[in-house]
């Protein structure tokens, strides 16, 4: 059964850069899509955009300007960053398996904006 | 975007009686090269993450109970649990995979009458 941790900070200043890890273990990043989904406290799912264990991606056109997803196939990791964030990008952060529906989940971490 | 809309947004069942959950598609979700709606269902439980219950439209995801059972096609779908128990308290959104962005709905909080 594959697992998934996100980890990274819990508070990030507006304007900067929020970045996450995702580790996975219990199985192999390859050949699968891995996804990042945000939920706004509050509010419903958001999914943030997808990469293949290859390297390509796909992003959430209303983001798109702002993140950046990579993998590290020699680590089990893949990873999000979200540049110029404001107060809107307080969520909890989702790493899961899955480009289509999502399989497995991360138990989510919550990032708070704020200065 | 496709946008999924649910209703109720929330309802409550007593147990052992039959709860059922709306979804609708903006735009149809029904490949019809493959005759295959590209639709989800998740249960979210407080603390904890989603869990796929549902994929296909009306096909269980590995260990999900039968009384789950997802169906509809084109822009409108329904989960329905033919038998609530305690444990399936928690709020149900539905997901379509036929585009990308992809979308989740807003979710349905189904409680214990």
């Amino acid at each position: 059964q594959v697992q998934l941790q996100e980890s990274g900070p819990g508070l990030v200043k507006p304007s900067e850069t929020l970045s996450l890890t995702c580790s996975v273990s219990g199985g192999s990043i390859s050949p699968y899509y891995w996804s990042w989904i945000r939920q706004p406290p509050g509010k419903g799912l958001e999914w943030i955009g997808y990469i293949y264990y290859s390297g390509s991606t796909n992003y959430n056109p209303s983001l798109k300007s702002r993140v950046t997803i990579s993998v590290d196939t020699s680590k089990n990791q893949f990873s999000l960053k979200l540049s110029s964030v404001t107060a809107a990008d307080t969520a909890v952060y989702y790493c899961a398996r899955g480009g289509s529906w999502i399989e497995s989940w991360g138990q989510g971490t919550l990032v708070t904006v704020s200065s | 975007d496709i946008v999924m809309t649910q209703s109720p947004d929330s309802l409550a069942v007593s147990l052992g009686e039959r709860a059922t959950i709306n979804c609708k598609s903006s735009q149809s979700v029904l490949n019809s090269s493959n005759n295959k709606n590209y639709l989800a269902w998740y249960q979210h439980k407080p603390g904890q993450p989603p869990k796929l219950l549902i994929f296909w439209a009306s096909t269980r995801e590995s260990g999900v109970p039968d009384r789950f059972s997802g169906s509809g096609s084109g822009t409108d779908f329904t989960l329905t649990i033919s038998s609530l128990q305690a444990e399936d308290v928690a709020v149900y959104s539905c997901q379509q995979y036929y585009s990308i962005p992809l979308t989740f709905g807003p979710g349905t909080k189904l409680d214990i009458k």
